[in-house]
């Protein structure tokens, strides 16, 4: 089954840095890659996301880049500011039995903004 | 929008008793939904598909038989730990598909086994 790796686990930045989440995926037919951030205690909020059959998509100072043929995908953020701080995780859909429905999630990144 | 609850949203139950979870997708119909399971500072782990109607489909390593999902319309899925234990406490989180691919997540149960 699909296997998610995400790199590096913890990241720390200057305010007004960028920020750089690396994922690889296992599964050469995930075609959905889906970001999620995660505040302490509350649920995973979707970022941003990219189909297969797109390779960079852009939203304000969030872009995700793909590269299907090395099967990794990655996030940047661009300007960070302390409320960036978070867990982001990256994810793929995987093969649920009858069609690629589930999410497989990646080990997640603790990002820290420093002001 | 897309509007995903839980409930409860905090339980403490006793060893050796079940504990129900409900997960409803308030403003459109889900067929299906995904039940995860995370502990402190780790991912969130898929416990299980459930689909509107039928079985739901789980995860290699999850018991069945303990964690009983329902998924009897399609606002509304259930997931219930039989026979609880301290290891099973954790933060239970569902999420509802819409059109397509996207997830939209419940605010997660943080169940505490004592």
């Amino acid at each position: 089954g699909e296997n998610v790796e995400q790199h590096p686990s913890t990241l720390s930045v200057q305010e007004g840095d960028s920020a750089v989440i690396k994922c690889t995926y296992s599964d050469s037919a995930s075609n959905y890659f889906p970001w999620y951030k995660q505040e302490l205690g509350k649920r995973p909020q979707l970022i941003i996301d990219i189909r297969s059959n797109v390779g960079e998509k852009k939203d304000q100072r969030i872009a995700v880049t793909l590269n299907k043929t090395a099967k990794h995908f990655s996030l940047h953020i661009t300007e960070t500011q302390p409320e960036d701080s978070a867990v982001y995780f990256c994810a793929a859909n995987g093969y649920g039995g009858t069609s690629y429905d589930k999410v497989i999630f990646g080990p997640g990144t603790s990002l820290s903004v420093i002001p | 929008g897309a509007v995903v609850s839980q409930h409860p949203s905090w339980v403490i139950c006793k060893s050796g008793t079940s504990v129900k979870i409900e997960c409803r997708s308030l403003d459109f119909q889900a067929t299906t939904m995904f039940w995860y399971r995370q502990f402190p500072k780790q991912s969130l782990m898929l416990m299980a598909t459930s689909n509107e109607g039928s079985k739901a489909t789980y995860e290699q390593g999850v018991e069945k038989d303990k964690f009983l999902i329902n998924h009897a319309s399609l606002t509304l899925s259930t997931l219930t730990v039989t026979s609880a234990h301290p290891e099973d406490s954790s933060f239970y989180i569902c999420s509802a598909r819409k059109a397509g691919e996207t997830q939209y997540f419940g605010p997660g149960t943080r169940l505490l086994v004592l």
